[in-house]
């Protein structure tokens, strides 16, 4: 199985700020990596398929990219209604694994 | 609108079995590969099983193969996941989501609200 890693677990930042989130898979998946939001009590939600395509009715402050086997997911300038856990997903592979997740957290 | 809606949850004893729904509006179901998600008490998402549009292929997660049991009604546009013997690590909130698809890429485009399965004696 493809092994999906995100770093960092947590963090704290604070409105207004530009954030980084990594996704490192074990293996080559192409760009087959997807991006989830998901905020307390709620379902997840897509953000980004392909590594880089904004799903449609989604800010553009976030963003995606990729080199090699690591991916990032990036908010340009954080929104209160940003903060949430994030979850990025191999679709290279069945199964199709996700990683652990990051909670982001309002300093 | 796509709407997911998932019921049968609730509270089972080792052993025991439950099955799950979810219905589905606002789309054509029968276009549309279908999965459970689930998600244990404070932790990370977990796929565990994918349906095609047409029944078949289907997959499992090497932790619920043998144990749970997918399947779907396009003429119902309803998803079932059936649970055999489950085990206290099958407590979770469980999703059906719609696999999407575009330019190549696939993804779960649409989640239910969950449906809690506590596994308890």
């Amino acid at each position: 199985d493809i092994q999906m890693t995100q770093s960092p677990s947590s963090l704290s930042a604070s409105v207004g700020d530009r954030v980084t989130i990594t996704c490192r898979a074990s293996q080559s998946i192409s760009r087959n990596l997807n991006w989830y939001q998901q905020k307390s009590g709620e379902a997840p939600k897509l953000l980004i398929y392909g590594a880089s395509t904004l799903q449609g009715g989604v800010s553009s402050r976030f963003s995606g990219s990729e080199s090699g086997t690591d991916f990032t997911l990036t908010i340009s300038s954080l929104q209160p209604e940003d903060f949430a856990t994030y979850y990025c997903q191999q679709s290279h592979t069945t199964p199709r694994t996700f990683g652990q997740g990051t909670k982001l957290e309002i300093k | 609108e796509v709407q997911l809606v998932e019921s049968g949850g609730g509270l089972v004893q080792p052993g025991g079995s439950l099955r799950l729904s979810c219905a589905a509006s606002g789309f054509s179901f029968s276009n549309y590969e279908m999965n459970w998600v689930r998600q244990a008490p404070g932790k990370g998402l977990e796929w565990i099983s994918s349906i095609s549009e047409s029944g078949n292929p289907i997959y499992y997660a090497d932790s619920v193969k043998g144990r749970f049991t997918i399947s779907r009604d396009n003429a119902k546009s309803s998803l079932s996941l059936q649970i055999i013997s489950p085990r206290p690590e099958d407590t979770a909130v469980y999703y059906c989501a719609r696999a999407g698809y575009r330019f190549g890429w696939d993804y779960f485009d649409s989640w239910g609200q969950g449906t809690l399965v506590t596994v308890s004696s």
